[in-house]
């Protein structure tokens, strides 16, 4: 099992572009999860999903869009970036049963210039 | 609202104990997670416990669990250089998605 992928690891956006971020899990968890990672402040919440066709709002929303078309798949997408969304973007999955350990993702690392 | 508060900074000799400290506010808590990052890499489960737990030992790591003054603690016997990471204490709500990080605790060791 690869369990969970995340495409791309690095990029470089100027303000105002577009871009989407990939997550992959091939555990079948019904949740997933975006997080953003900045220095001393953890890892923030920006959107969920508890299954298939359904997405929530967590604690950071603001600036961008998700979708989960296909239960292995979450797409986080940036419509317009600014340079406060400079940050670390992490997946995480998990079951929705059990001990709900989140299963992470490698990261990327997205720069706003 | 619910918060998970650690200390930012840790730094222990090689070979000595290190203990790392959590709080948490939410009383609905059902588990309680340990999670270890290291430098470019994304967060893995280290160990969790189970809220109606007091401790639990899993080879080198210690958890202990008091609910009442809702205290977490990360006890790692040994430590190495290879231990040397950010630690997020992190904890979860049964039933729900709700899943609340600390900031991080950085343990660094000396040789």
């Amino acid at each position: 099992n690869a369990g969970v992928t995340q495409t791309p690891k690095f990029r470089v956006l100027k303000t105002g572009q577009s871009m989407t971020l990939l997550c992959a899990q091939d555990m079948n968890h019904e949740y997933m999860y975006w997080y953003r990672q900045d220095p001393g402040m953890g890892l923030r919440l920006i959107h969920y999903s508890v299954g298939e066709g359904t997405t929530a709002k967590g604690e950071v929303p603001d600036g961008y869009n998700v979708s989960r078309l296909k239960k292995q798949n979450f797409l986080l997408g940036l419509e317009s970036a600014a340079p406060s969304q400079t940050s670390v973007y992490f997946c995480a999955s998990s079951y929705r049963t059990g001990s709900y350990e989140q299963y992470f993702g490698p990261g990327t690392r997205l720069t706003v210039t | 609202g619910e918060d998970v508060e650690q200390s930012l900074f840790l730094s222990v000799r090689e070979g000595d104990s290190s203990v790392i400290n959590c709080t948490y506010t939410d009383s609905s808590s059902t588990y309680l997670y340990w999670y270890k990052q290291e430098p470019g890499a994304g967060l893995q489960l280290l160990t969790y416990i189970f809220s109606n737990m007091d401790m639990k030992q899993d080879q080198r790591l210690t958890v202990l669990l008091n609910k009442k003054d809702k205290h977490l603690s990360l006890r790692i016997a040994d430590t190495q250089t290879g231990d040397s990471a950010i630690y997020f204490c992190a904890e979860s709500t049964s039933g729900t998605y709700k899943y609340i990080f600390g900031t991080g605790t950085r343990l660094k060791v000396l040789a």
